[in-house]
């Protein structure tokens, strides 16, 4: 069965640079949760989207932003980064509103 | 505010051993309640989870009730595995405006299963 799928898997960065993360939802589904996941720390939500329009918004800081696209695929944008942005960011999908399916993860290092 | 809070570890145990974890949660309306596991290096994956009072959520030999009377939902497993090995995460999500909201997870619980 299809999965969610992020990209990339890796990302490396130098402060105050910028970053875009991609997240491929399982098909038919129509609902994108990001979450960040910092070193020993458990996920926090960031944000979410459904049927292209911002549902819920958690801990997201002001320097990120988020969009949901007409194929349903979302995109977490990162603007000016930080040392403290260094973790890894999971984007989840779900499908008539229900369980949330976790894609790998994208493992962001922060230099 | 909607909250989990689980047993900190890490819990170390021999291979065979019984295995509780410790999981209680605050929560307006009705949650839904769900235990995921992360390998190292990996994902979330989801262990199991249960929607309602009493409900009993299962999955390769692990088990969790949803206890609403004592906002409990507890880990358990009666013989452990070295693959059992992993992050142990508890969390919650509140069912509202017709959809389920956003998961909120505890910090994690650390097993290591010994041979």
């Amino acid at each position: 069965a299809a999965g969610v799928i992020q990209s990339p898997r890796h990302l490396i960065k130098e402060k105050r640079e910028t970053a875009t993360l991609k997240c491929y939802p399982i098909p038919r589904h129509d609902t994108v949760y990001w979450y960040q996941q910092g070193p020993g720390q458990d996920p926090q939500f960031l944000i979410s989207f459904y049927e292209k329009m911002q549902s819920d918004k958690g801990s997201i800081p002001d320097r990120f932003s988020a969009q949901q696209f007409s194929d349903y695929h979302s995109e977490l944008n990162m603007s000016s980064l930080e040392l403290g942005d260094s973790a890894l960011y999971f984007c989840a999908s779900s499908g008539d509103r229900g369980q949330q399916y976790f894609g790998p993860g994208t493992r962001l290092l922060v230099l | 505010g909607n909250s989990v809070t689980q047993m900190e570890g890490p819990v170390t145990l021999s291979e065979e051993a019984f295995l509780t974890i410790n999981c209680t949660y605050t929560a307006t309306g009705y949650p839904s309640l769900f235990w995921y596991v992360q390998y190292p290096g990996e994902g979330l994956q989801l262990l199991l989870k249960a929607t309602k009072a009493d409900d009993k959520g299962s999955n390769k030999g692990f088990e969790a009730t949803y206890r609403k009377e004592t906002t409990s939902f507890h880990l358990e497993k009666g013989s452990v595995q070295v693959s059992d090995s992993a992050v142990y995460f508890c969390a919650l999500s509140v069912y509202y405006g017709g959809s389920q909201g956003n998961l909120i997870f505890g910090k994690g619980t650390k097993l290591s299963v010994k041979p």
